[in-house]
């Protein structure tokens, strides 16, 4: 598809359990985004990675979150031994410079830790 | 550190009427400043955008911004609003950096 793609849209887990949410881009953009929405909250920003590497990841709460994006495209975030104050949206942007472009968001990905 | 300040969080109007959802920032740097709406059930979507010339700035939907560097604000308005207007409103703030600042979101919900 033409716009951004995230999966699951919806995961349901357990605390203390492993998680992965998966992010494909808008092909050609060189920026990408992940943000983290609670609800009644705006987006609140993780990490931004121009290309293949973390341009800033000064938004990652702690170290049990982790993402990656080995082949400067799609981009995977990683959060170990979840817990219950994760559960949240999980959001994807790109942009197709990272300068004060317009992010481009996917639909998110609905985190619930149980 | 950029923060920004939506200062309703819900705003009830009806169908035909002007409405205004205000944003507030503060910056230390030089900021560019972007409306963004989500429909229900869907992404964020971009409105407007300012990043520099005429501090009116015209977006999607007949909606429009006016960025005030003495006031830091960026408002935005609507002469005259429909139902599919009905959705959450987030003004946001971005520097050189990439790193985009986001306000809690307006709920503006449109009456018949």
């Amino acid at each position: 598809g033409a716009g951004v793609s995230q999966t699951p849209s919806n995961k349901v887990t357990e605390k203390g359990k492993y998680v992965e949410l998966r992010c494909d881009p808008i092909s050609g953009h060189t920026a990408l985004y992940w943000y983290r929405q609670s609800l009644g909250q705006g987006p609140e920003f993780l990490i931004y990675f121009q290309g293949t590497g973390a341009a800033d990841d000064s938004g990652l709460p702690n170290d049990r979150f982790f993402a990656v994006r080995p082949e400067g495209s799609v981009s995977t975030l990683k959060i170990q031994r979840t817990e219950r104050g994760d559960s949240a949206v999980y959001l994807c942007a790109s942009s197709s410079t990272g300068e004060a472009g317009e992010l481009f968001f996917g639909e998110g990905s609905r985190l619930t830790v149980l | 550190a950029q923060s920004v300040t939506q200062l309703d969080s819900q705003v009830p109007v009806f169908e035909e009427a002007p409405v205004e959802l205000r944003c507030n920032y503060s910056s230390s740097v030089s900021v560019y400043l972007f409306w963004y709406v989500q429909y229900p059930n869907q992404g964020l979507q971009l409105l407007l955008k300012y990043l520099s010339g005429s501090t009116l700035v015209k977006g999607i939907n007949g909606f429009e911004a006016e960025f005030n560097k003495s006031q830091t604000s960026f408002h935005l308005r609507k002469p005259s609003v429909h139902i599919s207007d009905t959705a959450e409103y987030f003004c946001a703030v971005t520097t050189n950096a990439g790193k985009s600042t986001f306000g809690d979101g307006t709920t503006l919900t449109v009456k018949p």
